[in-house]
């Protein structure tokens, strides 16, 4: 089946940890996204990828980071940087080739500090 | 900075009412995407516009791309129990896909 996995689904991490997201695509899709969802609030774009090796910050890229080595793979870090990390993180792809393509979501991974 | 404006932030009605939501904004956009989000899941894609006045159909759901390109609304009509969940509307205005997105709306169905 194609679509987008996200890894894991639930996750914690201490205080002063580094912590990494998976998303892994095999839609043969271009361009990759990571949001942030906090209750009751639309979601946000933390950094976005348009072709491998190379991505751009979005509105809260702040204490987080990311690379794009393969097509199928965006990995995200939550840095100790970010200090309140505590969100349900979601990540999505779009054929962007052509103007008129959606982009799709995973699943989410739901992140929580011990 | 760019911002969509949702409304109602939230529904309780009676199985077999229709619904309607909106999403406004003061900038203009070159599509508009509805989504639905259930608990613990990633958005699904309800309707996507391209083109401004544009009405499509999907089932039961109808939406529109306002002829101003700055609003949207979602329809569902003869509502049902499976239709609980959160709605977005999400907008973007260059070729990046970049979207943003209305703080949605909550649908709840009573049967």
């Amino acid at each position: 089946d194609g679509g987008i996995t996200q890894s894991p689904k639930y996750l914690f991490r201490k205080e002063g940890q580094n912590v990494t997201l998976s998303c892994e695509q095999n839609l043969n899709h271009d361009a990759m996204y990571w949001y942030r969802q906090d209750p009751g609030q639309g979601l946000r774009l933390i950094y976005y990828s348009q072709i491998v090796n190379d991505f751009q910050k979005g509105d809260i890229a702040e204490g987080y980071s990311v690379s794009r080595e393969k097509k199928e793979s965006f990995p995200l870090t939550v840095t100790s940087a970010q200090k309140n990390p505590t969100a349900f993180y979601l990540c999505a792809s779009r054929y962007s080739r052509r103007g008129d393509q959606p982009q799709h979501f995973g699943d989410g991974t739901r992140l929580s500090i011990l | 900075g760019q911002q969509l404006n949702q409304s109602p932030q939230s529904m309780f009605i009676q199985e077999g009412e229709d619904v309607s939501m909106n999403c406004t904004s003061s900038s203009i956009f070159n599509t508009w995407l509805w989504y639905k989000q259930d608990p613990g899941e990633g958005p699904v894609l309800l309707i996507a516009l391209y083109k401004a006045g544009e009405l499509t159909s999907n089932g039961r759901l109808t939406a529109q791309f306002g002829i101003t390109r700055k609003d949207s609304f979602l329809n569902i009509s003869a509502s049902i129990p499976s239709d609980v969940g959160i709605y977005f509307c999400a907008a973007a205005s260059s070729n990046t896909g970049k979207l943003i997105f209305g703080q949605g709306t909550t649908l709840q169905v009573k049967p």
